[in-house]
């Protein structure tokens, strides 16, 4: 089993809807959740991060973490075709660990 | 500089050169990570730096890559006797805090022809 896991997609939305990207992750003892945005031949954009079971939001962004079920996701609110890339979830298992990368999932929406 | 500086953005080299490649982490920045990025795949990790702490080198798939951290600033990967398969995007992060979130350098495109 990978450490984190998510659907590689594509996967494709049209321009204003909502876009659920999904990751899961193996280690209970995981502390601390990242998703980053990556356009093709960019480096990794960081998008949010949440710590704390329950839903974060920022702007068009909701992260939501469940720690009982090792899930975590990233809502996208009024997609827009600029938001088109690889979304990467990432987790770390606290201090003095690295961050481990979920393979990505690609966004396309369709405007 | 405001964010992580990474030199040079592309490299090309000959197979068995050696290539070095620098990261310029966020100004106090503690943790200095080094990944790697083969096209159309996912980010694998090959080295973290936290403070003096011995640096974690689990992720460097040979004994031709070795890095440093010097006076917890910069950080130089080295990659000797370069091979083919070592073409790759070679992506730098760094966090205020080991464990907190990670910002990305632009990455160094090496090639090796």
């Amino acid at each position: 089993q990978k450490e984190v896991e998510q659907n590689s997609g594509p996967l494709s939305v049209p321009e204003g809807a909502i876009a659920s990207l999904n990751c899961t992750y193996s280690d209970r003892g995981s502390q601390s959740f990242f998703w980053y945005r990556q356009y093709s031949g960019k480096s990794p954009e960081l998008i949010m991060f949440i710590y704390s079971n329950g839903d974060k939001e920022d702007g068009r962004f909701t992260a939501q973490l469940n720690k009982a079920s090792q899930y975590v996701s990233l809502l996208i609110r009024d997609s827009q075709p600029s938001d088109s890339a690889t979304y990467l979830c990432a987790v770390n298992k606290g201090y003095g660990q690295n961050f481990v990368f979920g393979p990505g999932t690609r966004l396309s929406v369709l405007p | 500089g405001a964010g992580v500086s990474q030199s040079p953005s592309n490299k090309v080299t000959e197979k068995g050169k050696d290539v070095e490649l620098r990261c310029d982490p966020i100004s106090g920045h503690t943790a200095l990570y080094w990944y790697r990025q083969s096209l159309g795949q996912g980010l694998e990790f090959l080295i973290y730096f936290q403070g003096n702490s011995a640096p974690d080198k689990s992720g460097l798939p040979s004994d031709r890559f070795s890095a440093e951290r010097t006076g917890g600033s910069v950080s130089t990967l080295t990659i000797q006797r370069t091979q083919q398969e070592d073409s790759a995007v070679y992506l730098c992060a760094s966090s205020p805090l080991s464990g907190s979130e990670a910002f990305f350098g632009q990455g160094t495109r090496l090639t090796v022809v």
